[in-house]
């Protein structure tokens, strides 16, 4: 089955700086790659997801980038701002039948003022 | 607004206990899931339903089951709680080809 492996558990940048989260994936026919953001107490939410038709997507401050042959893909996170705190989980997952997704182990990410 | 609502918040059971943790949501989503969440480890799939009486076992089924009567309702089961059990049990839906999930609060469940 598939298995998502996230790197770093944790990570702390400055705030104004740019923050990148990366995961690998195993399964060459996973074919959707969303990213979850979990604050603290709260449920996780979706930020951005990017499909493998696609090599990029970008949404405001936030970009992800998909490398399919390498099975990897990337949350890059610009201009840093407090509000980002949190922990982020990567998936993978086949759009078809169960749709069910397989988490990375999450980032913590801490924005220091 | 997709609403996934979890019964409880907080809850405290003895080891051995029979215990129920539902799930409702309100989008006539297709699927429904049940993850536990423990530090380190991500979000673990312990059970899926793609439609009404269908289950599916996710990567760690042990110990749980499931029930899923109405499309709504998705319900995990603990038979006979134990210490390891103690953990945060989030559970999701999303609609048949779509793949974002959404998610309750959470429910954090200690086993004594």
């Amino acid at each position: 089955g598939e298995n998502v492996e996230q790197h770093p558990s944790t990570l702390s940048v400055q705030e104004g700086d740019s923050a990148v989260i990366k995961c690998t994936y195993s399964d060459s026919a996973s074919n959707y790659f969303p990213w979850y953001k979990q604050e603290l107490g709260k449920r996780p939410q979706l930020i951005i997801d990017i499909r493998s038709n696609v090599g990029e997507k970008k949404d405001q401050r936030i970009a992800v980038t998909l490398n399919k042959t390498a099975k990897h893909f990337s949350l890059h996170i610009t201009e840093t701002q407090p509000e980002d705190s949190a922990v982020y989980f990567c998936a993978a997952s086949i759009l078809e039948g169960a749709q069910k997704l397989v988490f990375g182990q999450g980032t913590r990410l801490t924005i220091n003022p | 607004d997709v609403k996934v609502t979890q019964s409880s918040r907080y809850l405290v059971k003895r080891t051995g206990e029979k215990v129920f943790l539902e799930c409702v949501q309100d989008m006539d989503h297709e699927n429904m899931f049940w993850y536990r969440q423990d530090p380190g480890l991500g979000l673990r799939l312990i059970y899926f339903s793609y439609d009404v009486k269908m289950k599916e076992k996710g990567d760690i089924p042990e110990g749980y089951s499931v029930s899923r009567e109405k499309k709504e309702r998705f319900s995990l089961i603990l038979e006979s709680a134990s210490t390891n059990q103690t953990s945060m049990y989030l559970c999701a839906s999303s609609m048949q080809g779509i793949g974002v999930q959404y998610f309750g609060a959470g429910t954090r469940l200690s086993v004594l």
